[in-house]
């Protein structure tokens, strides 16, 4: 069966700190790898995806970066953060092609951000 | 602009009745696929059930069903028997096709479900 590990669960930086969060899934080969943040009460913004090993694609960016080193690993980091970086981070993983379950996503646990 | 609208932003039932939940959705795709998602007071976000756009029958998942009206771009969302449990918010989400060809799943604003005893 497939999982998907976030880490930190929780993390609480200063304003301008660098930040890097992560993402493994196991279980699958080859998935599509989304990252999703959430502001307190809000719904979900997707940020990058990506659908193979060091590519990346921007759609929100938000001074953020992604990176996406080994198939199962999805990374996403600044080196400054801002007050506005605080909310939910989730990272998520699609299949493509034809099938019941393709083009579903399926989150991960999420890591709580609180920039001070 | 594509885009998912849900205009209830808060629902509370008494279990074991029936509620439906609203979303309207925009798009320029001539294929396209609708989910919903809930998300646990602990964050989670479960998939619950899905939509594609080709199929005419309403999809059905345990005591999940959807009210799928094409025309009116319309795609609810119908919990029966609700339980105590179900309390959560539910999102309604759209797969659309970006400019560069990739895609995104763009969610609506949320509806908070209270099941009361």
């Amino acid at each position: 069966a497939q999982t998907i590990h976030q880490w930190p669960v929780a993390e609480i930086k200063a304003v301008g700190s660098p930040l890097s969060l992560g993402c493994t899934i196991k279980g699958k080969s080859s998935p599509n790898l989304y990252w999703y943040w959430q502001a307190t009460g809000g719904t979900l913004q997707q940020l990058f995806y990506s659908i193979t090993v060091g590519q990346v694609e921007s759609v929100v960016q938000l001074n953020l970066s992604a990176s996406r080193p080994k198939d199962d690993q999805f990374i996403l980091s600044t080196e400054k953060l801002l007050l506005s970086h605080s909310g939910f981070y989730l990272c998520a993983w699609s299949l493509e092609g034809l099938g019941a379950s393709a083009e579903t996503l399926y989150f991960g646990s999420g890591t709580r951000l609180t920039v001070l | 602009a594509q885009k998912v609208t849900q205009t209830q932003t808060s629902i509370s039932v008494v279990e074991k009745t029936t509620v439906t939940m609203d979303c309207v959705y925009e798009t320029r795709d001539s294929s396209y696929f609708l989910f919903w998602y809930k998300q646990t007071a602990s964050g989670e976000i479960v998939f619950l059930i899905r939509q594609d756009s080709y199929k005419k029958e309403n999809a059905t998942v345990g005591h999940y069903s959807l009210n799928f009206q094409k025309p009116k771009s319309s795609i609810g969302l119908i919990i029966t028997a609700t339980q105590i449990e179900d309390s959560a918010v539910y999102f309604c989400a759209m797969r659309e096709v970006g400019a560069s060809g990739s895609w995104q799943l763009i969610f609506g604003s949320g509806t908070q479900l209270t099941v009361m005893p």
